[in-house]
């Protein structure tokens, strides 16, 4: 059973408009949402996390916005640009250091 | 420095043969993992060493295994490479255990097995 799910699996945007990437999770013990940038040929870096007992960080163009009771949360790109191109992978742990990952979002932000 | 390092960054083996992949860093980190990524799945969990204690993920317990023979380093084993272990591996280490550390990760190993 696949523990965290992200859609949609590929986005297209122009640049200058604003990405939406969707996740869920099933297991209402996760605490701790960390969502991951990854550029072609390299490894996932952390980009932007968030605890379950907010419902919205902001780190410049970057917003989750989570949804505890649903179990859903989001990563919203502000004013996209050609460098966000990249895939996104949402991420879900709790104190164990086990970390499941979904299966990404492609995102190509177009000129 | 910040960088996990990863070699080789590809690898060819034949089925039926043993793999051997080196993971390396140098943030003194407690904790050291490995994951398989194959194309558009999840990066999954195969095991993780908090300091010198291993922990396998159940369902991949007797398909791989690791060594960790000083803090800086970590290996995973393969001990007869079959076609489906095809794929990307990721190495990544953390500070510590049990809390929302940040996950940095190496360029991975992108193993094809013929």
């Amino acid at each position: 059973q696949q523990q965290v799910r992200q859609s949609p699996q590929s986005l297209t945007v122009w640049e200058g408009e604003t990405a939406i990437l969707n996740c869920s999770y099933e297991n209402s013990a996760f605490d701790y949402f960390p969502w991951y940038q990854q550029f072609p040929g390299e490894g996932p870096a952390l980009l932007i996390s968030i605890l379950s007992v907010s419902d919205k960080k902001e780190d410049g163009r970057f917003t989750i916005f989570f949804n505890k009771r649903e179990k859903k949360l989001s990563l919203h790109i502000a004013d996209s640009q050609p460098g966000d191109s990249a895939t996104y992978f949402c991420a879900a742990s709790w104190s164990n250091n086990r970390i499941f990952f979904g299966d990404g979002t492609q995102l190509v932000v177009k000129p | 420095d910040t960088t996990v390092k990863q070699n080789p960054r590809y690898k060819l083996a034949r089925v039926g043969k043993p793999v051997n992949l080196i993971c390396s860093q140098t943030m003194n980190h407690d904790t050291m993992y490995w994951y398989q990524k194959k194309p558009n799945q999840a990066p999954k969990l195969l095991l993780f060493y908090y300091d010198k204690i291993l922990n396998r993920e159940a369902d991949t317990f007797e398909k791989f295994q690791s060594s960790r023979p000083n803090n800086s380093f970590c290996s995973l084993y393969i001990g007869s490479a079959g076609l489906e272990y095809s794929a990307m591996y990721l190495c990544a280490s953390s500070r510590a255990q049990g809390t929302n550390e940040r996950l940095f990760f190496g360029h991975g190993t992108k193993l094809s097995v013929l």
